[in-house]
């Protein structure tokens, strides 16, 4: 098993401009996570879907934040545009969720720079 | 108040050394507990859940006080290769399952 693959592994970008980050969970698996990690707030989590659809948004900083799931193997987080503010791990997880004890798998994560 | 709550340390303590962490939440109604571990500049990874009961996996226990909400974890005869992060994680227990909330982390660094 290949895991949760994420891509870019590092982004820099300049302010104002378009990022795109990806994801292809584990196969299988019905739900999937955003998180966002700083050293200062520690892993939030942005958004997660379940059978491709978002349950919760809430931690969706702001409008320029959006996220999709077009198929199960398959979810972008796009930043539109971006801030330096932005600059964070982003981590995407999934799991089989058959139950409340099953354990999220996490990508490696993709390491945001916007200057 | 943070929804759970740890020391984020560094906890520095030699080869062999018994270690604890705590950790603390907030919401009453969580069902679900684990600890997550996270290497440097890696992703986390489950290092163990919590039961009700105690729990024991080697050289790491967990212990679980629902009256206090509270939650530990303690590591024995600690090895240089135990130092990570470690994350105190609950289920948030409103709507559907599967959202978890993680603590910020306690660093443990373990010298020779």
């Amino acid at each position: 098993d290949a895991g949760v693959i994420q891509s870019p592994r590092h982004e820099v970008t300049e302010m104002g401009q378009e990022v795109t980050l990806r994801c292809k969970p584990i196969s299988g698996h019905d739900y999937l996570f955003w998180y966002r990690q700083t050293m200062m707030r520690g892993l939030e989590l942005l958004i997660y879907f379940n059978n491709n659809v978002p349950i919760d948004d809430s931690g969706m900083p702001e409008d320029r934040f959006s996220a999709k799931m077009p198929n199960a193997s398959f979810s972008t987080l796009k930043i539109q545009p971006s801030e330096p503010r932005d600059s964070a791990v982003y981590f995407c997880a999934s799991s089989s969720q058959k139950s409340a004890t099953d354990t999220q798998y996490f990508g490696p994560g993709t390491r945001l720079t916007v200057l | 108040r943070k929804e759970v709550e740890q020391d984020p340390g560094p906890f520095n303590v030699p080869e062999g050394a018994t270690v604890a962490f705590n950790c603390t939440y907030s919401n009453s109604a969580s069902q679900s507990f684990f600890w997550y571990r996270q290497d440097c500049r890696k992703e986390p990874k489950l290092l163990m859940s919590v039961y009700s009961s105690g729990n024991e996996d080697g050289r790491f226990t967990a212990q679980l006080n629902r009256a206090s909400q509270y939650i530990s974890l303690l590591i024995r005869d600690s090895k240089l290769s135990d130092s990570a992060t470690y994350l105190c994680v609950v289920n948030s227990p409103s709507g559907n399952t599967g959202k978890l909330i993680f603590g910020q982390g306690t660093t443990l660094q373990v010298k020779p």
